[in-house]
C-alpha cells in the first residue's frame, strides 16, 4: 500500500515553454502533498506544501507564479513549471501524507527529471 | 525555520564494518526523524524513523538513536554490505498539525560507499 506515482518520469522542453507534472496517490487519500526539487549531488529542497482544496504554501525563495501548484482532489496534485529556463532543469519529487492526524510518514513519488534546452 | 545539519558528507567503509551518520536539528519542537536511502535517479526510501518520545529504535542491521536534549540523532548500520552503498539523508519534521503540515527538512546527505 501507500503508492505514489508521478508522470511523466522525464521530460525535455524548450526554454520558454511550460511543463506540467502530476503526482497521484494510488491507494490512499492524501490530504497533504509536498513538492521537492533536487539538483545533482544535492539534498531535497522543499518547494511547497499543497493541501487539497486550498492554496499551496510556498517556501521562501520559491516563485509561486512560476511554479503553479494545484491540489484538486485527495489523490492528485500538479506542479506546472511556467516559462521554463535551463536553470529549472532538475529532479522534481512529490510526496504525500495520508489524512490521519497521527500519520507522519511521507510517501515519495519516483520523481520527474526535467531538462530545459 | 528548522535547520538540519548532517555529517559526514562522505563515508567509506569496508564490508562488514559499521557506519555511523550524525544529524543535528535546530527546532526543539521537531518530533519526527526519518532516515532515507536514495540511489541515483530514484526516490528516497524510508529505512527507519523515530519519534521524539523514543530514544532508540532498531530494525535488524539498522538503528537510530535520538538525543532530544542535545538535539541530535544518529543512524547506525552494522555489518555493512556493498548494497548499502547509496546516499543517506536524515530529516526532521515539526508536528503534523498546524501550519507546518508535517513538512520535512532534510540534511545535506551522506554518500556511503561500502567496499567489498
Amino acid at each position: 500500500g501507500a503508492v505514489v506515482s508521478q508522470h511523466p518520469s522525464w521530460v525535455i522542453c524548450k526554454s520558454g515553454t511550460s511543463v506540467k507534472i502530476e503526482c497521484r496517490s494510488l491507494d490512499f487519500q492524501a490530504t497533504t502533498m509536498f513538492w521537492y526539487r533536487q539538483f545533482p549531488k544535492q539534498s531535497l529542497m522543499l518547494m511547497a506544501t499543497s493541501n487539497e482544496g486550498s492554496k499551496a504554501t510556498y517556501e521562501q525563495g520559491v516563485e509561486k507564479d512560476k511554479f503553479l501548484i494545484n491540489h484538486a482532489s485527495l489523490t492528485l496534485s500538479t506542479l506546472t513549471v511556467t516559462s521554463a529556463h535551463p536553470e529549472d532543469s532538475s529532479f522534481y519529487i512529490c510526496s504525500a501524507r495520508g489524512h490521519s492526524g497521527d500519520s507522519y510518514e511521507q510517501y515519495f513519488g519516483p520523481g520527474t527529471r526535467l531538462t530545459v534546452t | 525555520g528548522e535547520n538540519v545539519e548532517q555529517h559526514p558528507s562522505t563515508l567509506s567503509v569496508q564490508e562488514g564494518d559499521s557506519a555511523v551518520i550524525k544529524c543535528t536539528y535546530s527546532d526543539s519542537a521537531s518530533n519526527y526523524f526519518p532516515w532515507y536511502k536514495q540511489e541515483l535517479g530514484k526516490r528516497p526510501q524510508l529505512i527507519i524513523d523515530i519519534r521524539s518520545n523514543v530514544g532508540e529504535k532498531k530494525d535488524q542491521r539498522i538503528a537510530v538513536t535520538l538525543n532530544k536534549t542535545a538535539k541530535h540523532f544518529s543512524l547506525h548500520i552494522t555489518e555493512t554490505q556493498p548494497e548499502d552503498s547509496a546516499v543517506y539523508f536524515c530529516a526532521a519534521s515539526l508536528p503534523a498539525g498546524g501550519t507546518s503540515y508535517g513538512k520535512l527538512t532534510f540534511g545535506q546527505g551522506t554518500i556511503l560507499t561500502v567496499h567489498p
